[in-house]
């Protein structure tokens, strides 16, 4: 039973535009949310994180919304450029402590074309 | 400051014969992570020490895998004997053990294919 979903395994989108990737979540325990991005050939490198205390978390250019009625979050790159072309999961921790007790989802593939 | 280092990058065996890998965490982190990949997976956590102490190992497959940290700082995680299903990623990862704000940094991986 999948208590991370990205149901959505890849997207491709134009240079400039937003990019918006989405996750699911099942288990209403859950009180943080991180997002990763991961290089081929690369370790996941951690990007954006947000409690569930609140809605909304940005960095610069990425903004990652959560939506906890729905279980839903959302990660918004704007504008999106070519170096952001890698995978990116979605991942609730699990027990207590640090972030590293990772549930992640399947990834979404992003493509960014110039 | 150097990152998490693992070795070896690639690893191909047969089914049924054992291997090892390496994993040198961040000087200081205190938490050590294992993690498996499968291809078209998220990461899945086999097992999470504090220290040399084992905090969840409740996801590793107990028969044919192990894990030690045995001095608090590199691990080890062996497979033994491998089937073909263990063909994936394995990540290592560290942190200082804290709240939910302690990122964890991984290290490249070992991609094992097993034939």
């Amino acid at each position: 039973d999948q208590q991370v979903k990205q149901n959505s395994p890849s997207l491709s989108v134009q240079e400039g535009r937003i990019s918006i990737l989405n996750c699911d979540y099942t288990n209403s325990m859950f009180d943080y949310f991180l997002w990763y991005k991961k290089y081929p050939a690369e370790g996941p490198t951690f990007l954006i994180s947000i409690s569930s205390i609140k809605d909304k978390n940005e960095d610069g250019r990425f903004t990652v919304f959560l939506n906890k009625s729905a279980k839903h979050l959302s990660l918004h790159i704007v504008p999106s450029q070519p170096g952001d072309s890698a995978v990116y999961f979605c991942a609730a921790p699990q027990g207590e402590g640090s972030q590293g007790n990772l549930i992640f989802g399947k990834g979404t593939k992003l493509s960014v074309k110039p | 400051e150097a990152g998490v280092a693992q070795s070896p990058r690639y690893k191909i065996i047969e089914k049924r014969q054992s291997v090892a890998f390496w994993c040198n965490p961040i000087s200081g982190h205190a938490t050590l992570y294992w993690y498996q990949q499968i291809l078209g997976q998220g990461p899945k956590l086999l097992i999470q020490f504090q220290n040399n102490g084992v905090v969840d190992d409740s996801q590793l497959p107990k028969d044919r895998f192990s894990a030690e940290r045995l001095k608090g700082v590199d691990s080890t995680l062996k497979i033994q004997p491998a089937k073909l299903e263990d063909s994936a990623v394995y990540l290592c990862a560290s942190s200082h053990w804290g709240g939910r704000n302690t990122e964890a940094f991984f290290g490249q991986g070992t991609r094992l294919t097993v034939v």
